[in-house]
């Protein structure tokens, strides 16, 4: 399966954007582009994916590079309740499993 | 709204008592999921399931079972539970495909 590299932690104040990065140099083909989020004492929810083009939802947008190796989710206006880990996880077509890593430790300042 | 249920928030057992963790899911979901998430270890994938009466090992199945016998349920069975089966424990249901998966609020067991 092929790994995602993010950073531990990343700050962000209230109201303002936030982008949280991603690198998955080793993607194939097949590998979809999946962000979830775990709030405190809760399952992880569902944010956004994506395979080739950039997506927006109603949470918030992922901006994929051309070449693939690369994304960032984009919060475009932190809340408090935004706090949570965040992960990015390629989820293949062919095993469809997905396989989490550490995640982004997002805090969000008043 | 897509429901993923597990059986019980909190659970305490016993060293060497049989446990089952039950998951349902509302949505004909094909796909379910169980993983268990630890400080530091993040969360890792037991087992799954594409079909009913499938099932596939993911990382780390030793010590854990699964049975599906209904689409709609996926249960996972620790036959002798032991202390350092105490974990969080994650439901989780997709449908076929690269598809947006939905989680269960987890179960924290507890093995003394």
């Amino acid at each position: 399966d092929a790994k995602t590299t993010q950073p531990n932690s990343m700050e962000s104040n209230e109201e303002e954007p936030v982008h949280l990065p991603c690198n998955h140099s080793t993607i194939s083909g097949t590998d979809y582009i999946h962000w979830y989020r775990q709030l405190p004492s809760q399952g992880p929810e569902y944010v956004i994916h994506g395979l080739t083009s950039n997506v927006n939802n109603r949470m918030a947008s992922l901006a994929i590079a051309e070449d693939r190796k690369s994304s960032t989710l984009i919060l475009h206006r932190a809340t408090l309740r935004d706090a949570a880990v965040y992960y990015c996880i390629l989820l293949s077509g062919n095993t469809g499993k997905l396989i989490f890593g550490q995640g982004t430790t997002l805090q969000v300042k008043p | 709204d897509v429901k993923v249920t597990q059986s019980s928030r909190y659970l305490v057992k016993r060293t060497g008592e049989k446990v089952f963790l039950e998951c349902v899911q509302d949505m004909d979901h094909e796909n379910m999921f169980w993983y268990r998430q630890d400080p530091g270890l993040g969360l890792r994938l037991i087992y799954f399931s594409y079909d009913v009466k499938m099932k596939e090992k993911g990382d780390i199945p030793e010590g854990y079972s699964v049975s599906r016998e209904k689409k709609e349920r996926f249960s996972l069975i620790l036959e002798s539970a032991s202390t350092n089966q105490t974990s969080m424990y994650l439901c989780a249901s997709r449908e076929a495909g690269p598809y947006e998966q939905y989680f269960g609020p987890g179960t924290r067991l507890t093995v003394t």
